[in-house]
């Protein structure tokens, strides 16, 4: 079974800093990986996904993630972090032929200090 | 604006109510799925529905009990429920697996 983990309950930035939140994942086969951002009384939103190919991938709003296959990790990051980036992100994993599942990390609250 | 519309955007009923959550998306998913989520924490799967048929249930107690009418449409109907079902029901939709997931904002039920 995939699982994901984000090590860091809440992450705290100052404005125009870079924006990091980590996620590793576990899977048997080639891993899906998707990042999701939650705003206050929202649904998610997805940012950013790695199927294939380049290892950088670039998402919305700013935001990039690095696939790294030896480490298990798909880091999110943003070069210069914005009050309004303030919110929950969550990490996700399928795999191919994996009957629709999506396994989230338990989120990392990011709070970017004016 | 999420293209995934859930209805009501809140809900508050008793124990002995009967209610229904109802989602509705027309990008021509044929996945689509319900999840609860508790405050701070990621969301639980409950159902998932592919090609309007029940494909995954996750041990949902039968007070839960989801229906799709038609490729657009996904129902949650909702009876006896109990405090601890307080929460934000997600409807989510998707085309295939290596593509994201869209979910709407959510319907926020309170049991009294």
């Amino acid at each position: 079974a995939q699982s994901v983990a984000q090590p860091e309950d809440q992450v705290n930035v100052a404005e125009g800093n870079p924006l990091t939140v980590k996620c590793t994942y576990s899977v048997s086969g080639n891993p899906y990986l998707f990042w999701y951002v939650q705003y206050p009384n929202r649904g998610l939103q997805f940012l950013l996904k790695y199927i294939t190919g380049d290892n950088l991938v670039k998402g919305s709003y700013g935001f990039e993630a690095e696939f790294n296959k030896s480490q298990t990790s798909f880091h999110l990051k943003k070069p210069s972090a914005l009050v309004s980036d303030s919110a929950l992100y969550f990490c996700a994993v399928s795999v191919p032929h994996g009957n629709n599942r999506l396994a989230f990390g338990k989120g990392n609250q990011v709070v970017v200090i004016p | 604006d999420t293209e995934v519309t859930q209805t009501p955007k809140h809900l508050v009923m008793g124990m002995t109510n009967k209610k229904s959550l109802k989602c509705e998306q027309h990008m021509g998913h044929r996945a689509m799925y319900w999840y609860k989520q508790k405050a701070k924490k990621p969301p639980e799967l409950m159902f998932v529905y592919s090609y309007e048929k029940l494909s995954i249930n996750e041990s949902v107690p039968s007070r839960f009990s989801p229906e799709c009418p038609n490729s657009s449409l996904l129902n949650l109907h909702l009876h006896a429920l109990q405090p601890e079902d307080s929460a934000l029901y997600l409807c989510a939709s998707s085309s295939t697996i290596d593509q994201p997931q869209h979910f709407g904002d959510g319907t926020r039920l309170s049991i009294l």
